[in-house]
């Protein structure tokens, strides 16, 4: 069974530009959230997508966003990219019911803004 | 609002060695508790959880951890340590909708 398989796994991007990260869940999870990991602030929720719809969102301004497509891979966007975005970005997916934490990670994909 | 401590950022142990990460939650219901591990480079792996029934709970690899609700902690052991449990380990907590609070981590390095 294929895990959670996210892309690109590394990324250079320069400040200003935009860019899309990639989530393909474990097949049958309808369930995707996404985290940033970064030194200074540890691991934090950005938004969690169920059957193509947000269910829920960090606390992240709105040059973040995310969508879920219908075979509930997920992208992530982040426009006008800022130093500070570089992080490890993880994706996790669910069979999403409410309360079900079930998740698995995938193996990040680490973005550096220069 | 919901918050994970995690008051040891480093800790260093001698292989074979027992172990305790401490983890101290704040959440206003009955929490739903994890602890996750992660190798440099590499995404979260779940070693254990707690929804709900014994407040001693098996996780994977010989970790264990015990739910304290008057304690709010929810302390990660294993009897023994390997040199291949040299590892960062995050505590989290669910916080409602499927989102997770994450602890800021211990970085555990166990030498030989």
């Amino acid at each position: 069974k294929a895990g959670v398989t996210q892309t690109p796994r590394y990324l250079i991007k320069t400040r200003g530009q935009q860019v899309t990260l990639s989530c393909s869940p474990i097949s049958g999870h309808r369930s995707v959230s996404w985290y940033q990991q970064t030194p200074g602030q540890g691991l934090q929720f950005l938004f969690e997508y169920f059957s193509e719809t947000q269910r829920n969102k960090g606390n992240f301004p709105g040059r973040f966003s995310g969508r879920q497509f219908s075979n509930s891979r997920s992208e992530m966007n982040v426009s006008t990219l800022e130093l500070g975005d570089s992080a490890l970005y993880l994706c996790a997916s669910s069979s999403g019911g409410t309360g079900d934490y079930g998740y698995t990670f995938g193996s990040g994909t680490r973005l550096t803004v220069v | 609002a919901q918050s994970v401590t995690q008051p040891d950022i480093h800790i260093t142990v001698s292989e074979g060695a027992s172990l305790e990460l401490r983890c101290n939650y704040s959440y206003g219901a009955t929490p739903y508790l994890f602890w996750y591990v992660q190798s440099p480079g590499q995404g979260l792996q779940l070693l254990l959880k707690y929804l709900s029934g014994s407040t001693l709970v098996k996780g994977i690899n010989g970790f264990e951890a015990e739910f304290n609700k008057s304690q709010t902690s929810f302390h990660l052991r294993k009897p023994s340590v390997h040199i291949s449990d040299t590892a960062e380990y995050f505590c989290a907590v669910g916080a409602g909708g499927n989102k997770l609070v994450f602890g800021a981590g211990t970085i555990l390095r166990v030498k030989s």
